[in-house]
């Protein structure tokens, strides 16, 4: 079946710009989550959904940054006035229930490259 | 907080060679344990997990046994394939809704 897909692929952006990244998780997964990873490290975690409720936003960075799953489907992760710190994989994943047991699906992820 | 450390540096092995690669944690509770791998120019993926102590989680050959005494999850495998080629992740919840912790990877090469 269809896995978690992200849009767009790769995204270069330059620095001041603002930018949306879409996640299309698996159908009926409850559990959203985003993640950032740097070059040559562990993914690190952004924000969590639970169909579109945001229970955890304690890993967004800054104000610049903003989730939303209006719907308890697709999500998009916002992010204004992009600096370069912010060049990274944006990864997406979804888990079918709320349980720290369950696997997580990840998306192949959105490299941002701010210029 | 929670924190999940992985050994050091890639790893180069020749194929059919003997694989580990250490792992630790601390956490203080949901202690599920996960093995996640990254091949090349693909998203994550699990490999295996562990969801208490002294359990094991085995897949594709790789093994890893959840042992609380020492706080350890290392990954082992027995004869390593040019197809293992890949990086490994440790990965903790730390919340009873899965937010997980990651270690920093270990790039794994296998040549032939």
């Amino acid at each position: 079946g269809a896995g978690v897909s992200q849009s767009p692929r790769y995204k270069v952006a330059k620095r001041g710009q603002d930018v949306a990244l879409r996640c299309d998780p698996i159908s009926g997964h409850v559990s959203l989550f985003w993640y950032q990873q740097a070059l040559g490290q562990g993914p690190e975690f952004l924000t969590y959904f639970q169909n579109e409720a945001q229970l955890d936003k304690s890993g967004l960075p800054s104000d610049r940054f903003f989730a939303e799953r209006p719907e308890g489907s697709v999500s998009t992760l916002k992010i204004q006035r992009t600096q370069q710190e912010d060049s990274a994989v944006y990864l997406c994943a979804s888990s079918l229930v709320r349980d720290s047991s369950y696997e997580q699906y990840f998306g192949p992820g959105t490299r941002l490259t701010v210029t | 907080g929670d924190s999940v450390t992985q050994m050091e540096g890639p790893v180069t092995l020749s194929e059919e060679a003997f694989l580990t690669i250490n792992c630790t944690y601390t956490a203080t509770g949901y202690p599920s344990l996960f093995w996640y791998v990254q091949y090349p120019g693909e998203g994550l993926q699990l490999l295996l997990k562990a969801t208490k102590a002294d359990d094991k989680g085995s897949n594709k050959g790789f093994e890893a046994t959840y042992r609380k005494e020492t706080t350890s999850f290392h990954l082992e495998k027995g004869s390593v394939q040019v197809s293992d080629s890949a990086v490994y992740f440790c990965a903790s919840p730390g919340t009873s809704y899965g937010k997980l912790t990651f270690g920093q990877g270990t790039i794994l090469t296998v040549h032939p």
